[in-house]
């Protein structure tokens, strides 16, 4: 089956410290989103692209937070610096969408980021 | 409000028993998403709906768009099926899912 990888999938970092999570989609996906899981908030959405363009990261802090996709195969969430109140579940997720058709989303496994 | 609101929070059931998740939306939506989410794991896509009923083994999915609702069932019920479902919309116009707060089910031996 296929599948989206993020890396890696445990990450604990000291507060000021850069942190970067990575997501490989889905191949022939054209559609990336980040996500935020917390007990408090639940599922956020922070940034998604399409065909690598950036399409909407409203919901994520500027100041400190960037996303990326360098190429098709990849897409970067970068936290620079990290606070303990960033300490989530990161969530990528893919799906293949053209025009008014939508293939569905494939979520995955997430990167757990503990920040103390 | 949520503009997705989901019942009930918390559900425990013992094995066999059939289990229904309800959702609300508030939205005009081009397609709605079941998900489920086993402890401490990823997200798995269950089903995305946009009219009528899916079946997949034992669960099943109903969206009525007029009295925007869906439903999640789950027949003969079994420990595994111990997660969190939840219910999530796609606004029209846009790929962006708005997620409910997820409805917690144990399903006891």
């Amino acid at each position: 089956d296929a599948r989206v990888t993020q890396t890696p999938r445990h990450k604990v970092t000291e507060m000021g410290q850069e942190v970067t999570m990575r997501c490989q989609p889905i191949l022939g996906h054209n559609t990336v989103f980040w996500y935020r899981q917390t007990m408090m908030q639940g599922l956020e959405l922070l940034a998604y692209f399409r065909n690598r363009a950036p399409l909407d990261d409203s919901g994520m802090p500027k100041d400190r937070f960037s996303a990326e996709m360098p190429d098709a195969t990849l897409a970067t969430l970068k936290i620079q610096p990290s606070e303990p109140r960033d300490s989530a579940v990161y969530f990528c997720a893919s799906g293949l969408v053209g025009g008014i058709t939508n293939y569905g989303y494939t979520f995955g496994s997430g990167t757990r980021l503990t920040v103390v | 409000k949520n503009e997705v609101e989901q019942s009930p929070q918390n559900l425990t059931a013992q094995e066999g028993e059939f289990i229904t998740i309800n959702c609300s939306y508030s939205v005009g939506i081009s397609a709605l998403h079941w998900l489920q989410q086993h402890p401490g794991g990823g997200i798995v896509s269950l089903f995305m709906l946009s009219s009528g009923k899916k079946k997949h083994g034992r669960l099943i999915a109903t969206i009525n768009i007029q009295e925007k609702h869906s439903s999640l069932h789950i027949t003969a019920s079994h420990p595994r099926d111990s997660a969190v479902y939840i219910c999530a919309v796609r606004s029209y116009n846009t790929d962006k899912l708005i997620f409910g707060t997820g409805t917690r089910l144990q399903v006891f031996p």
